[in-house]
């Protein structure tokens, strides 16, 4: 059973342009979370979602950022016009039921904005 | 704003010494803890959990303690290996109110085994 997997390990992208985050469940998870790191800093939660429905968006910025779970892929975290400020990990959980005491963190994508 | 944090940054053990990883927590209402490992570049990768209602709770080589009076959680690990060189996260959650999903981590704390 493979783990939660994220793609782009790494990403690179200019300023303005556009950054597509995939992040696959565990076989059998169908609610996945988005958290940011900052170098440094602890995981922020962003977004909670289950298949085709957002649960809880509140860590998410206003603008720029969204996130979609369909009923066939993967999960994708979308930041549209990136900034610097946007370079960070960024980690995908997944679990079975909507509890935390059984997410899987996968490996994350590093964002780099230059 | 920020309720988790931790008091020491960096932690430098040996190899074989008892290791101490401390984190204060502001939200009395957390009834749920998670300490995490996560090594460079790498995700978050679960060590052990403990409920308010609980105290201490042990694991393989690691002891989870919780202070509720002082809002303290500690992680100690017995015979620290260089293979526990990592960054180590408390996290809490509010299990009740139906967001038992969203956790709350602190800044961390790296640890550096010496051979």
């Amino acid at each position: 059973n493979a783990g939660v997997m994220q793609n782009p390990r790494h990403l690179v992208r200019r300023r303005g342009q556009e950054a597509r985050l995939r992040c696959s469940p565990m076989k059998g998870h169908s609610h996945v979370y988005w958290y940011r790191q900052l170098p440094e800093e602890g995981l922020k939660f962003m977004v909670y979602l289950q298949k085709e429905n957002i649960i809880d968006e509140s860590g998410m910025p206003k603008e720029r950022f969204s996130a979609e779970f369909p009923k066939e892929g993967p999960s994708i975290l979308r930041i549209q016009q990136v900034v610097r400020g946007d370079s960070a990990a960024y980690f995908c959980a997944s679990s079975p039921q909507g509890r935390t005491t059984e997410a899987f963190f996968g490996q994350g994508t590093r964002l780099t904005v230059v | 704003g920020e309720s988790v944090g931790l008091h020491l940054p960096t932690l430098s053990v040996q190899e074989g010494d008892n290791s101490i990883i401390n984190c204060a927590y502001s939200n009395s209402a957390s009834d749920y803890f998670i300490w995490y490992k996560q090594e460079s570049g790498k995700g978050p990768q679960f060590i052990i959990d403990i409920r308010s209602n609980m105290d201490k709770r042990q694991g393989q080589r690691v002891t989870v303690l919780l202070n509720k009076t002082v809002k303290h959680l500690s992680l100690q690990i017995a015979a620290t290996q260089p293979g526990d060189s990592a960054v180590y996260f408390c996290a809490e959650n509010i299990g009740s109110g139906g967001s038992n999903y969203k956790l709350t981590f602190g800044k961390g704390t790296l640890l550096t085994v010496n051979p």
